[in-house]
């Protein structure tokens, strides 16, 4: 069975700063998936950035990448020049496929101003 | 862009009772999963359907049963209400592709309290 870890259960970074939130990973799989959601106070779970395992190249969208380490199963997103609207909690998820997802603890994210 | 919807938004139910939750995936979406968040949790994986079959199943109780209709909508069915179901359900949809991943888009969710 699969397992995601997120050993963050909170942090807070100053509006404008940088911000990595960690997630780890452990599946005996070769073929994967890997994604952030971001769960704002309105709890809309809404989809951050994914990662083909078989990609080597690191996502990216905007302000948001990812560092992906797939011999350390590691999945770090990192936040650009963060924004208030940031706040949120944010979950690490798996998948193979077409199948369920697996989701961390998840990380509470507060941008400060 | 459509989204999922879910309805109803919020739900009171008393213990003992029923409960029914639906979801409208995303137009040619052909995927549902169902997922449940308790309070200061992760979501938990429920069930699943494709082309209105059943296709995975999670820490589903028994109490509870979905289908997926013909038009793709779901339905999750939920008996004998506790005050532990009281959660977060998530509807999500995706299409599904024969390789690779597509992504699942979740619906705005339906608070069930129970009394």
């Amino acid at each position: 069975a699969q397992t995601v870890t997120q050993s963050q259960p909170e942090m807070s970074v100053q509006e404008a700063e940088t911000v990595t939130l960690s997630c780890t990973y452990d599946t005996s799989e070769s073929n994967y998936y890997l994604f952030w959601y971001k769960q704002p106070p309105s709890r809309q779970m809404i989809l951050v950035i994914r990662q083909e395992a078989y990609k080597q190249q690191n996502a990216t969208e905007n302000r948001f990448s990812v560092n992906f380490q797939k011999a350390a199963k590691s999945f770090s997103l990192k936040i650009s020049d963060s924004q208030l609207g940031d706040t949120a909690m944010y979950f690490c998820a798996l998948n193979f496929g077409n199948e369920k997802l697996t989701f961390g603890t998840g990380t509470r994210l507060t941008i400060i101003p | 862009a459509a989204g999922v919807i879910q309805s109803p938004r919020h739900l009171i139910k008393e213990k003992r009772e029923t409960a029914t939750l639906k979801c409208y995936p995303i137009p040619r979406h052909d995927t549902v999963y169902w997922y449940q968040q308790g309070p200061g949790q992760d979501p938990q994986f429920l069930i699943s359907f494709y082309e209105k079959m059943q296709s995975d199943k999670g820490s589903i109780p028994d109490r509870f049963s979905a289908q997926q209709f013909s038009d793709y909508h779901s339905e999750l069915n939920m008996s004998s209400l506790e005050l532990g179901d009281s959660a977060l359900y998530f509807c999500a949809s995706s299409f599904h592709l024969s390789t690779g991943a597509y992504e699942q888009y979740f619906g705005p969710g339906t608070r069930l309290t129970v009394t």
